[in-house]
């Protein structure tokens, strides 16, 4: 019964690519997350989602696009891949927006770009 | 957002009590302390969270100072299992969509 589920759990592909990650949250919950963690392991919000709306861009290229159909999904495709994208991907869930909200973790996908 | 000091590693004996120190001297009053932490080749894990009361949960307890410039993360007894980086965050009210910011954490070895 994962709460948080990541799919694939690894990525490998060329440059130029474009693909996509998927997160499903089996929580209830209504604020969801993506955060990268690169190679120094330096963890770095970078989308938030609340009810299927955007409320976080933290600077992200847009090659990067979030998609939530459902508050229980929130996707992340990405265009034309650059190598400088291989880090791990965490999606992430809260039960609501706020400080005091704990924040659930998927396992993570780790993205090769070759 | 305000900033946290903790040190890059620590190390620990396993059955024994480990205190995970952090400094937080530019709290704000209405900052929540947050500890999460993440083992190796997965997400990272939520551990407590607490505002001005010391907290205790099943997985350990957060000791607050008075002033809330420092708090301390405490695992009553190490086990090999709890070797992995604490994170210490600070999250404002005001903070945007509750996101969490990560600093470098503290990475516990602990031996048997």
């Amino acid at each position: 019964d994962t709460a948080v589920s990541q799919t694939p759990k690894y990525l490998v592909t060329q440059m130029g690519n474009d693909k996509s990650i998927k997160c499903e949250q089996n929580l209830g919950h209504d604020t969801m997350y993506w955060y990268k963690q690169d190679s120094k392991k330096f963890l770095k919000i970078m989308f938030s989602y609340n009810n299927k709306e955007l409320i976080i861009n933290e600077t992200v290229p847009n090659r990067f696009s979030p998609k939530s159909p459902d508050k229980a999904h929130l996707n992340l495709h990405i265009n034309s891949l650059e190598l400088g994208d291989s880090a791990v991907y965490f999606c992430a869930s809260s039960p609501r927006q706020g400080a005091s909200q704990p924040q659930h973790f998927g396992d993570g996908t780790r993205l090769s770009i070759l | 957002d305000a900033k946290t000091t903790q040190p890059n590693s620590m190390e620990s004996n396993e059955e024994e009590p480990v205190h995970l120190p952090c400094n937080h001297s530019t709290i704000s009053g209405t900052d929540y302390i947050h500890w999460y932490r993440q083992l190796p080749s997965q997400g990272p894990e939520y551990v407590i969270h607490g505002l001005t009361s010391n907290v205790n949960n099943r997985m350990a307890s957060l000791a607050i100072a008075e002033d809330r410039k420092s708090s301390t993360l405490i695992l009553h007894r190490a086990t090999l299992r709890d070797a992995a980086v604490y994170y210490c965050i600070l999250r404002a009210p005001y903070n945007q969509g509750g996101k969490l910011i990560f600093g470098q954490g503290t990475e516990l070895s602990v031996k048997p």
